[in-house]
Order: structure tokens, then sequence, then C-alpha cells
């Protein structure tokens, strides 16, 4: 069946600008993490989604990340006026509900020039 | 001191060794534990769930100690294919993950 499918595959843009990265997960899963990971280092929070209860934020870096879940499926996750420090892999993962396994997307790779 | 700790490595060893990792975690309310296995450039995917019993997958064996908030994984007759990076996963009671900075494998022929 389908996985957890993330879009794009890599993004490359310029100091300042907003980016959009989108995940799409496994039909019916209810529980929906996005984390980032840089180079050589171990993924880092950003947000949990679980079915209708409000979203874990804690592990967003600044108020230029924000995310969001619509109808309960496809998440985006914003980065506004970015960062070369934004550069990274974003991962994004889905679970049947919390404390299930998770099954990750491929990544978003960011690149700020 | 971080969430979920692990030894970075990393461990190399030769094929058909027994390998051991620990990790430790802070929030005793912790509810549910995870190894993972990321390849190089990959993204990371479930290797086991972890059970108070302990439980055994093949040659990988994975246990939990509440009492000393640790989780283990095992790895008997090491391969080739086994070389990776080892993410030991906790969950709080509000289902919140935190990963590992994860343990390096390197099994030589």
């Amino acid at each position: 069946g389908a996985g957890v499918s993330q879009s794009p595959s890599n993004k490359v843009t310029e100091k300042g600008k907003d980016v959009e990265l989108r995940c799409d997960p496994i039909s019916g899963h209810t529980a929906l993490y996005w984390y980032r990971q840089s180079l050589g280092q171990g993924l880092e929070f950003l947000i949990y989604f679980q079915g209708n209860s409000a979203p874990d934020k804690s592990g967003l870096p600044s108020d230029r990340f924000s995310a969001e879940r619509t109808g309960g499926s496809v998440s985006t996750l914003t980065i506004q006026r970015t960062q070369q420090e934004d550069s990274a892999v974003y991962l994004c993962a889905s679970s049947s509900r919390s404390h299930q396994p998770q099954h990750f997307g491929d990544g978003t790779r960011l690149s700020i020039l | 001191r971080k969430e979920v700790e692990q030894d970075p490595g990393p461990f190399n060893v030769p094929e058909g060794a027994t390998v051991a990792f620990n990790c430790t975690y802070s929030n005793s309310a912790s509810q549910s534990f995870f190894w993972y296995r990321q390849d190089c450039r990959k993204e990371p995917k479930l290797l086991m769930s972890v059970y108070s019993s302990g439980n055994e997958d093949g040659r990988f064996t994975a246990q939990l100690n509440r009492a000393s908030q640790y989780i283990s994984l095992l790895i008997r007759d090491s391969k080739l294919s086994d070389s990776a990076t080892y993410l030991c996963v906790v969950n709080t009671n509000a289902g919140k993950s935190t990963f590992g900075d994860g343990t390096t494998l390197t099994v030589k022929p």
C-alpha cells in the first residue's frame, strides 16, 4: 500500500524566501509527526498532531516555523523568511495512533542559499 | 541532560559478532519504546518495538528496564547488512516521540 509521501523531494531556495513542505500520511493514520535532521545529526522533533487534539508545537525552533494539518490528513510545514541554518532534511512520519510505530516518508532535503 | 541518550559509537565489529546497544531515558512517565535503523541518507525504518517482558525477532533482542530507565538492543551473529545507525525512540504518555541521536554500527568482513 501507499506509504507516507512527502513533496518536494528537494528544495533549493534563497535566504529570506518562504517555503512550504507537504506530507501525505498513510490513510487512516491519526498521528503525524514532523522532524528535521541536519547532516550527521539526530532527529529533532518539531511538531506532533494527534487526531483533533491541539498539536504539540513544543519543538518548533522559532515563530518562523508553523504547521497545519487539514481534515486530519495532509499536513504542511511552512518556514517563513528562511535562514541558512534551516538547511536540513525535513522528515514526516505517521502512525495509526499515538504509541504505535511511526512510518517515515523519504523526506524533503531543503537547502538555503 | 538529553531526554534520550545513546552511546554514539562507532561500534566496529567483525561478522558473526554479538553487539549490544543501550539507551537511557529521563522521563519516568514514558510509555512506549522502539528501535529504528537508519541507513546513510535514508529515512529511519522500524526495527522492532520494545516490550516490558523483552522481545526477540530473529537475531535481534530488545529489552526494557523501567526501574533503571533504559532499553537495550542485542544483535547476534552480525551481518554486513546490519551496518547502519540504530536509533532508540521513547514516547511520552502524551504520545510525543523523542529520538536518541543514534549509535553507528559497522560490521566488517
